[in-house]
């Protein structure tokens, strides 16, 4: 059974810093999303990660993918406080198409 | 041009009682999905449906009942609700072959089960 495990949870920082949210999955799959939730909204899609090395790049958000150690990154560079959202990673089960969703990371930047 | 359109946005009613929620998308997609968002911001799929033929079927109750009258709606009838079916309610398309299957949700329905 597909599993999806995000670390942080929760992550409190200050504007300017940086720092990376992982996405840990336990069985072979070749897509990743990462989504980003505000506060009583909606899910954004923003970036969809396909293959071993893959890298994408958004702003002060890159995300990137290890396939072989089923690892996948969100780095935030110098944060502002607009990116005070909650991140979720999903990957894809191979058997039916079905995305396996982590539990999120809830990201608070402060001024 | 709304592209996942769920209505209605919030939803508050007494136990016991039926309600349906609707969705519907613009974006020419084959896949529509339901998810359960709890207050701990967990989601949870519940159903999806492909060229109106149900694909996924999660265990939920079967006070939960989907339709999908054609590819651009998926409709969600919940019998009998309960407490716990308190939570957002977000809708969701794809294109299931497509490489990227990327799915765009809805705004979300907030129901509220007093």
């Amino acid at each position: 059974e597909l599993k999806v495990e995000q670390n942080p949870l929760f992550l409190s920082m200050q504007e300017g810093k940086n720092y990376t949210i992982y996405c840990n999955y336990s069985t072979t799959s070749d897509r990743l999303y990462w989504y980003r939730q505000d506060p009583g909204k909606s899910l954004e899609s923003l970036f969809v990660l396909l293959s071993n090395g893959a890298v994408k790049q958004e702003g002060r958000l890159m995300a990137s993918l290890d396939t072989k150690a089923r690892l996948s990154t969100l780095h935030i560079t110098a944060a502002v406080h607009d990116l005070s959202a909650t991140y979720f990673c999903a990957v894809v089960a191979d058997s039916n198409y079905q995305l396996i969703w982590g539990a999120g990371t809830k990201l608070i930047i402060k001024p | 041009d709304t592209a996942v359109s769920q209505t209605p946005k919030y939803l508050v009613t007494q136990m016991g009682n039926d309600k349906s929620i609707k969705c519907e998308q613009n974006l020419g997609h084959d896949t529509m999905y339901w998810y359960k968002q709890d207050s701990k911001k967990f989601l949870k799929i519940m159903f999806s449906y492909n060229n109106k033929e149900l694909i996924i079927n999660e265990t939920v109750p079967n006070r939960f009942s989907p339709k999908s009258p054609d590819k651009a709606h998926l409709n969600l009838h919940i019998n009998s609700l309960e407490l716990g079916d308190s939570a957002v309610y977000f809708c969701a398309s794809s294109v299931l072959a497509k490489l990227y299957n990327e799915q765009f949700f809805g705004p979300g329905t907030r129901l509220t089960v007093l």
